[in-house]
């Protein structure tokens, strides 16, 4: 257990479905990200939040979409998916400004049908 | 832009036997913080040793170590009497104070009993 809590641990859903990721951390920290990892492909990171505002978007399309409604928390809304997001989406949090490592949450396995 | 290069996509290792997986980065910084983190089957992300570049003195974690090159800009783990719970994906990461991890593409580690 890292402190960071990611929700579903799995998803299927079809292209036309929404559905939302969630992220929790417990450990005081003031930036959140989500992290893309595919088969085969190094870690994409998608979104950066620090304290609660995004500060970097890493050219992901539209049809996801982050929302941090507070520090602890973390969302990605998913819509109209398409197959090849089929991956493994990872949460971290850390505390900016300070030499501390990224802690990770378990991660939601993701497949689009 | 910093970028983190592991040249080995895959490593196998006899179990009790030491094993040594390699690191690059490239950075203009001075100051920063290097970081190895395993993924094992079960997708969560932990930290396995971190190395201030300030330290001229190699981190230790156990039967983990690295050996840290700054002028080569070099940062390889060493893992000594390998057990089958090393088996895992091993990544290297990068950050400074003010910027979010980068990460290596990973190198997949097998133990062979």
């Amino acid at each position: 257990e890292t402190g960071v809590t990611q929700t579903p641990r799995h998803l299927v859903m079809g292209m036309t479905n929404k559905k939302s990721l969630k992220c929790e951390q417990h450990l005081g920290h003031n930036a959140m990200y989500w992290y893309k990892q595919s088969a085969k492909k190094p870690l994409e990171l998608m979104f950066v939040y620090n304290f609660k505002e995004q500060t970097e978007n890493n050219s992901v399309p539209s049809r996801f979409s982050p929302e941090c409604p507070n520090s602890s928390h973390l969302f990605l809304h998913l819509h109209t998916l398409q197959p090849e997001d089929s991956a493994l989406y990872l949460c971290a949090s850390s505390q900016q400004d300070r030499n501390t490592e990224a802690f990770f949450g378990q991660g939601t396995r993701l497949t689009v049908v | 832009a910093q970028t983190v290069t592991q040249s080995q996509p895959e490593m196998s290792v006899q179990e009790a036997e030491t094993v040594t997986l390699s690191c690059t980065y490239d950075t203009s910084e001075s100051d920063y913080y290097l970081f190895w983190y395993k993924q094992p089957p079960s997708r969560q992300m932990i930290l396995v040793i971190r190395q201030e570049a300030y330290k001229q003195q190699n981190a230790t974690e156990n039967r983990f170590s690295v050996n840290f090159q700054k002028a080569a800009k070099s940062f390889s783990l060493k893992i000594s009497d390998s057990q089958l719970g090393d088996a895992a994906m091993y990544f290297c990461a990068y950050r400074t104070l003010s910027s979010r991890l980068t990460f290596g593409e990973g190198t997949q580690l097998t133990v062979n009993p």
